[in-house]
C-alpha cells in the first residue's frame, strides 16, 4: 500500500526567511504524481506545486520548490521569501493509482511570524 | 476562472437523519472525487467518478452512496448519520485521472447532533 510521511507536524519560521517541509512516501510504482497541498485556517485545498516522477527537474512555483529524490522517496517543499499568507497546513500527496484518487500525509501546521 | 462549486456549505444534522451532499465540477472537467476530513485530520478518499461511471472507491462507509449526473455534478447521499460522520466533505474535480491536478472545492461542513 502506497502511504505519504510527513515527520515535522508543527514548524514556524521568521518572515522573509526560508523554511522546508518534509515529505517521504512509499511505493512499488515507476510512474506517479507528488503533490502540496495548502490549507489555511478557512479550509480551503489549494495547490501549492506538483511534481512528476519521470521529470527530473525539480518542480518551481515563484517562491515555491522541490526537491524530489526518487531513489530516496523524498519530496520536500522549499517556501523562500516566507511571507505572513503562508501560514497554513501544507499538506503532501501522491497519486499512484490507476484512478487518481489523492493519499495526503497527516500534515505539518506552518506558522510565519513578523 | 470558475470554482468547483459545493452546496450547502453548512449543514447540521441530527443522530440518524439523512444529509444529500452537491458538487459541481469546474466545466469540462469528467472527473469528481469526494473526500472526508475530519477534525485535525488529513482529507481521506471515499469515491470518486469519472464520465459518470464509479471509477474507484475508498473508504466509504456502506451508508453512503454517491452518483454523477448527466451534466456532471455529483451527489453524496449519507444515511443513517452519525457523531463521527461531523466532518468537513470535500469535492475535487479534474480533466483526466492519473497524475491530472484536482481543484477542490470549498467543502461541506457536517455536524451531526
Amino acid at each position: 500500500a502506497q502511504t505519504v510521511t510527513q515527520s515535522q507536524p508543527e514548524m514556524s519560521v521568521q518572515e522573509a526567511e526560508t523554511v522546508t517541509l518534509s515529505c517521504t512516501y512509499d511505493t512499488s510504482e515507476s510512474n506517479y504524481y507528488l503533490f502540496w497541498y495548502k490549507q489555511p485556517p478557512s479550509r480551503q485545498m489549494i495547490l501549492v506545486i506538483r511534481q512528476e516522477a519521470y521529470k527530473q527537474q525539480n518542480a518551481t512555483e515563484n517562491r515555491f520548490s522541490v526537491n524530489f529524490q526518487k531513489a530516496a522517496k523524498s519530496f520536500s517543499l522549499k517556501i523562500s521569501d516566507s511571507q505572513l499568507g503562508d501560514t497554513a497546513m501544507y499538506f503532501c500527496a501522491f497519486d499512484g493509482g490507476s484512478q487518481g484518487n489523492l493519499i495526503f500525509g497527516k500534515g505539518t501546521k506552518l506558522s510565519v511570524k513578523p | 476562472a470558475a470554482g468547483v462549486i459545493q452546496s450547502p456549505r453548512h449543514l447540521i444534522k441530527e443522530k440518524r437523519e439523512t444529509a444529500t451532499l452537491k458538487c459541481y465540477p469546474i466545466p469540462r472537467h469528467d472527473t469528481v472525487y469526494w473526500y472526508q476530513q475530519g477534525p485535525g485530520q488529513d482529507p481521506q478518499f471515499l469515491i470518486s467518478f469519472y464520465e459518470k461511471m464509479q471509477s474507484d472507491k475508498g473508504s466509504i462507509p456502506d451508508r453512503f452512496s454517491a452518483q454523477q449526473f448527466s451534466d456532471y455534478h455529483s451527489e453524496l447521499n449519507m444515511s443513517s448519520l452519525e457523531l463521527g460522520d461531523s466532518a468537513l466533505y470535500f469535492c475535487a474535480s479534474s480533466s483526466e485521472t492519473k497524475g491530472a491536478v484536482q481543484f477542490f472545492g470549498p467543502g461541506t461542513r457536517l455536524t451531526v447532533l
